[in-house]
């Protein structure tokens, strides 16, 4: 169910952009993608959500091209507390509630 | 609101006890998450509960788990008997109605089986 495919692992510096991107290619018309953060020893948070096009928060921009077979975390300007794991989901709506949660990509920012 | 709160932070039990692991949802979210997280299999969904009623339990492993949720701050994760296998971080989260709501999640109940 709802399965997504993202890179394992990434490295980046700090006061880099990071894109993380995943792979749904089986996406239906009524699900949503939702991105969460996990850093070590606690439970994941919310980080960003969309359908179509971009949507930006404070913390993040995500990009969903037409298709939405694919979708791009962007994170601006990350920092080394920005080391952890992102995980990308296809939130199925209606009466299937599941969040379902892939492997993640561990993100490690360096100095 | 305090968040989602779990029970104990941290378990360590010997083989063959009963383990009961306890979450408080946020006051108002009418959906709650069971979830087991370790290094070989991530993050997997137990069970959820949509107004105290189990929708799909599916991803309760065993016979040895059974989960409750007798009013709506209040959800039991029990496992009996208790195996080294059943070691892993176990988390609660709830949501609100309505769909594609973000989940909180609490910080979880390190569990080790010894």
């Amino acid at each position: 169910l709802a399965k997504t495919t993202q890179p394992i692992s990434m490295d980046s510096y700090e006061g880099q952009e990071v894109n993380i991107t995943c792979s749904h290619n089986n996406i239906a018309t009524n699900d949503y993608i939702t991105w969460y953060q996990q850093f070590p020893s606690q439970g994941p948070r919310f980080i960003i959500q969309g359908y179509k096009t971009k949507v930006t928060n404070e913390v993040a921009s995500l990009f969903i091209p037409a298709d939405r077979k694919s979708s791009t975390l962007s994170l601006p300007r990350v920092s080394l507390s920005d080391t952890a794991v992102y995980y990308c989901l296809r939130t199925a709506s209606g009466s299937a509630r599941q969040l379902t949660f892939g492997s993640g990509t561990q993100l490690t920012v360096l100095p | 609101d305090a968040g989602v709160i779990q029970s104990p932070r941290h378990e360590v039990t010997e083989m063959g006890q009963e383990v009961t692991l306890r979450c408080k949802p946020i006051s108002g979210h009418d959906y709650l998450f069971w979830y087991r997280q370790t290094m070989m299999r991530g993050l997997e969904l137990l069970i959820y509960f949509n107004n105290n009623v189990p929708i799909d339990d599916s991803g309760m492993p065993e016979d040895r788990f059974s989960a409750k949720m007798p009013n709506a701050s209040f959800s039991t994760l029990k496992i009996q008997p208790s195996e080294p296998r059943d070691s892993a971080v176990y988390f609660c989260a709830s949501s609100l109605p309505g769909l594609n709501t973000e989940a909180f999640f609490g910080q979880g109940t390190r569990l080790t089986v010894v």
